[in-house]
């Protein structure tokens, strides 16, 4: 399987900074590295995703970058706004018996942004 | 589109009971997924069913049992309810993956269930 580690679990901002979220795994083997948002209450959904032959993709004020020789990757966001708020999820697919790629999440990291 | 749909929503069971919660999609994925969420635990995988037919053991399967009833079913029964296994359930589906990596999944809305 994967292990995925995600630091910090809390993250504290105002309103305008930027907010960066790490994560780091364990399967070199893996090579596809969504990130999901959770509001309270709802659904994760997906925000952006990076494969393993990109180093860095953008979305308007958010960003992932990967370092598959480090096995770490990021999500980094600008310019927070308070709708920024969310429960933040890594994950990593890991190839499992039978050719399937399984999604192996990090704990997650709630991300809070002050006015 | 109705996307993922999982039912119940809100569960309340006594220890020991017994239960079923459905799950179903409309967007013609191979692959299905139950989760669990826990406060500080992130969502654990529970089963997994890679096709229709075919279903495996992920992080969390003790105390669990699943059926591929179809291509678009997928549902989770707690045979013998106990209070470990008061979480929010989430069911989700992707496209197989074919080019050598994964792809996105999607969620259901959610199940909190309560085991008392």
């Amino acid at each position: 399987g994967e292990n995925v580690e995600q630091h910090p679990s809390t993250l504290s901002v105002q309103e305008g900074d930027s907010a960066v979220i790490k994560c780091t795994y364990s399967d070199s083997a893996s090579n596809y590295f969504p990130w999901y948002k959770q509001e309270l209450g709802k659904r994760p959904q997906l925000i952006i995703d990076i494969r393993s032959n990109v180093g860095e993709k953008k979305d308007q004020r958010i960003a992932v970058t990967l370092n598959k020789t480090a096995k770490h990757f990021s999500l980094h966001i600008t310019e927070t706004q308070p709708e920024d708020s969310a429960v933040y999820f890594c994950a990593a697919s890991w190839h499992a018996s039978g050719g399937s790629y399984i999604p192996t999440f990090g704990r997650g990291t709630s991300l809070i942004v002050h006015p | 589109n109705a996307g993922v749909t999982q039912t119940p929503k809100f569960q309340v069971l006594k220890t020991g009971q017994s239960m079923t919660l459905q799950c179903a999609q409309d967007m013609n994925h191979n692959s299905m997924y139950w989760y669990r969420q826990d406060p500080g635990m992130g969502l654990r995988l529970i089963y997994y069913s890679a096709s229709e037919g075919t279903t495996d053991k992920g992080e969390v399967p003790n105390g669990y049992n699943v059926s591929r009833l179809n291509k678009r079913e997928f549902s989770l029964r707690l045979e013998s309810a106990a209070p470990s296994q008061t979480s929010v359930y989430f069911c989700a589906s992707s496209v197989r993956d074919s080019v050598g990596s994964g792809n996105t999944i999607y969620f259901g809305e959610g199940s909190w269930l309560t085991v008392v």
